[in-house]
């Protein structure tokens, strides 16, 4: 079983701020498999990342993913208000990361 | 536009079972998976297991197995998931989201959940 550990916990930054999260597997994961969500206070997760660095439709290109191997990164460029969420990373049909809480410092 | 519609939230007894809905819309159900995805009251995201709207094949995550069932009916274009026995750290949000036909997939369009609360 592959553990995704997510860092850090809470990220506390300022509007048009860049914003750097990482997701680390305990085992090597297929580039191809890794996805990244956001979700806000009483939604549903919105796909943001697939297949480690391709964006879904309809996001931003502030939004970008990276990452191989074990390592993998979601960055966002300048952040925007409505940025400020929850970000969690996924092995494809498989376990989810414990999230990242980005905060408005 | 793609749309997955739940049903309606539940209130169940430990031990007894509950069944929840997600009828897809706005693309071709049969060329497309279902995954089912849970969330506790202040937690993360807890993949369930996902199903094939194509042929029914499904992946249980395996913590749920023998207590999960998901299953399509395609002539409505809609899914299901099943959890029977269940007990108070079930209560959770559930979800359904649209994946492709290959069991390790992403989820791209989500429904909007259905709170299930376990308590006696």
């Amino acid at each position: 079983e592959i553990v995704l550990t997510q860092s850090p916990g809470t990220l506390s930054l300022s509007p048009g701020e860049r914003a750097t999260l990482s997701c680390r597997a305990s085992q090597s994961v297929s580039s191809s498999y890794l996805a990244w969500y956001q979700q806000k206070p009483g939604q549903a997760p919105r796909l943001l990342i697939y297949g480690a660095s391709s964006r879904a439709t309809g996001i931003p290109d502030r939004f970008s993913g990276s990452g191989s191997g074990t390592d993998f990164t979601l960055t966002i460029s300048r952040l925007e208000p409505e940025d400020f969420a929850v970000y969690y990373c996924q092995q494809y049909g498989s376990f989810f990361g414990q999230g990242t809480k980005l905060e408005i410092k | 536009q793609v749309q997955l519609v739940q049903s309606g939230a539940e209130v169940k007894k430990p031990g007894a079972s509950v069944k929840v809905s997600c009828k897809a819309s706005g693309y071709t159900f049969t060329s497309y998976g279902i995954s089912w995805v849970r969330q506790a009251p202040g937690q993360g995201l807890e993949w369930m297991g996902w199903i094939s709207a194509y042929n029914g094949n499904t992946n249980y995550a395996q913590k749920l197995q023998g207590r999960v069932t998901m299953t399509t009916d395609t002539s409505t274009s809609t899914a299901y998931m099943e959890l029977r026995s269940l007990r108070s750290d079930d209560t959770a949000v559930y979800y359904c989201a649209r994946s492709t036909l290959y069991t390790l997939s992403h989820c791209d369009y989500w429904g909007q959940g259905t709170l299930v609360t376990v308590s006696s």
